[in-house]
């Protein structure tokens, strides 16, 4: 049982590349996530899909772009990396259930520099 | 604005001692919260939760407290162990069907054997 897998693992990009990071479960979840933690900043929300088909911006959504490619995909997009981008990137996703009181899984996460 | 407050960065305790760590948060519409676990280059594990219509949630060697009119919930871990040091992120999600959920900073527990 994979749960969430993200690709890559690892990632350097230079200042202006764009990447796509991106992230697969199997638990037929509902809603995926993806966060973004900083030292000292804990996790921030990026942008969130509550189901398949829709998306929504969390936090700090600026410079990055979204698709829920699927039930089991979300993918997130850096069109024009800056240095501050640089962070790591974890994926989650969480069941649709009642009452809607569920923990949402994480992956592993994508560890990305812009230089 | 930060909705989820963990103010303490980091706690050092003993092997064999309570650990208590502490979360405020900020929105009155929160209505279920987590505590997640987080070792070094891996991703957050879930811990432990509890809903708004509850007091207190045990699970083993850890309890979390929720004080609604304080708006504060804490987590006990009883006894820590070496193994317990982690980054512990408090979560909340927005009762009405937001799927959002909002995560404190962390605090990062050192258990000294």
């Amino acid at each position: 049982n994979a749960g969430v897998t993200q690709t890559p693992k690892f990632q350097v990009l230079k200042t202006g590349q764009s990447m796509t990071l991106q992230c697969a479960q199997d638990m037929n979840h509902n809603s995926m996530y993806w966060y973004r933690q900083d030292p000292g900043m804990g996790l921030r929300l990026i942008y969130y899909s509550a189901s398949e088909g829709t998306t929504d911006k969390g936090e700090v959504p600026n410079g990055y772009n979204v698709s829920r490619l699927n039930k089991r995909e979300f993918s997130l997009r850096l069109e024009s990396a800056a240095p501050s981008q640089t962070s790591v990137y974890f994926c989650a996703s969480r069941p649709l259930t009642v009452p809607r009181n569920t923990e949402a899984f994480f992956g592993q996460g994508t560890r990305l520099t812009v230089v | 604005d930060q909705q989820v407050k963990q103010n303490s960065p980091s706690l050092s305790v003993q092997e064999g001692r309570i650990s208590i760590l502490n979360c405020d948060y900020t929105n009155s519409m929160f209505d279920y919260f987590l505590w997640y676990k987080k070792y070094p280059a891996e991703g957050p594990t879930f811990l432990i939760s509890i809903s708004s219509i509850k007091d207190k949630n045990e699970d083993g060697r850890f309890t979390v407290f929720l004080n609604k009119s304080a708006k504060h919930l804490s987590l006990h871990i009883v006894p820590s162990q070496p193994g317990d040091s982690a980054v512990y992120f408090c979560a909340a999600r927005t009762q009405g069907g937001s799927e959002k959920l909002v995560f404190g900073k962390g605090t990062k527990l050192t258990v000294n054997p």
